[in-house]
């Protein structure tokens, strides 16, 4: 059973590029969950998604930032003209339903470094 | 908003020593969560408390958890190298929302 997969694990890009980061929830998963880590810190809230749905996007920034979850794929977290301060790891979790009381699996993260 | 935050910040412990963290948090939960992150890697899932239990067990992990005080404590017995990591709280106040403590750094020297 295939846990929550990520891709690419380590992303470069210059100042004003794209980032697309993707994620696989676990099977039998339809709830993604995305977050940030800076370095030395704990993850923080980004985006909550179910299939064709944003549920809950309090945690992302205003401008430069999306995340879609469409019927057929994986989740994409896109950063458009990425900057310095977005270099950080980018976490996706995903669940089997929402709710209290269900655990969260995560992937093993994109490391985006912006140079 | 709640934000898990764990004390202490790092511990360093000798193989088959205890080791003890605390996580504070500051509004009502549904749950906290436990997680192990290693150096570069992704999180896994340890324990998860619900608010209306107070301790669970899981191998060698022990966590409880006071919703009076607002607190839980994770405990690990006999420690190992391999539990060397860092360690997070996470607290879930029924939105769906994990709110990540900054974490704690335990080594465990062989």
């Amino acid at each position: 059973n295939a846990g929550v997969m990520q891709n690419p694990r380590h992303l470069v890009r210059r100042r004003g590029q794209e980032a697309r980061l993707r994620c696989s929830p676990m099977k039998g998963h339809s709830h993604v969950y995305w977050y940030r880590q800076l370095p030395e810190e704990g993850l923080k809230f980004m985006v909550y998604l179910q299939k064709e749905n944003i549920i809950d996007e309090s945690g992302m920034p205003k401008e430069r930032f999306s995340a879609e979850f469409p019927k057929e794929g994986p989740s994409i977290l896109r950063i458009q003209q990425v900057v310095r301060g977005d270099s950080a790891a980018y976490f996706c979790a995903s669940s089997s339903t929402s709710g209290a009381n269900y655990e969260q699996y995560f992937g093993p993260g994109t490391r985006l470094t912006v140079t | 908003s709640q934000q898990g935050e764990e004390d202490p910040q790092a511990l360093s412990i000798q193989e088959g020593e205890n080791a003890t963290m605390n996580c504070s948090y500051k509004t009502s939960i549904n749950n906290l969560q436990w997680y192990r992150q290693n150096s570069g890697r992704g999180l896994v899932h340890l324990i998860l408390i619900r608010s209306n239990e107070r301790e669970k067990h899981s191998g060698r992990l022990r966590v409880t958890l006071d919703t009076s005080k607002k607190s839980s404590s994770l405990l690990i017995t006999a420690s190992r190298a391999a539990d060397t990591a860092s360690y997070f709280c996470a607290t879930d106040g029924g939105n769906n929302r994990l709110a990540f403590g900054k974490g704690n750094q335990v080594v465990v020297i062989p």
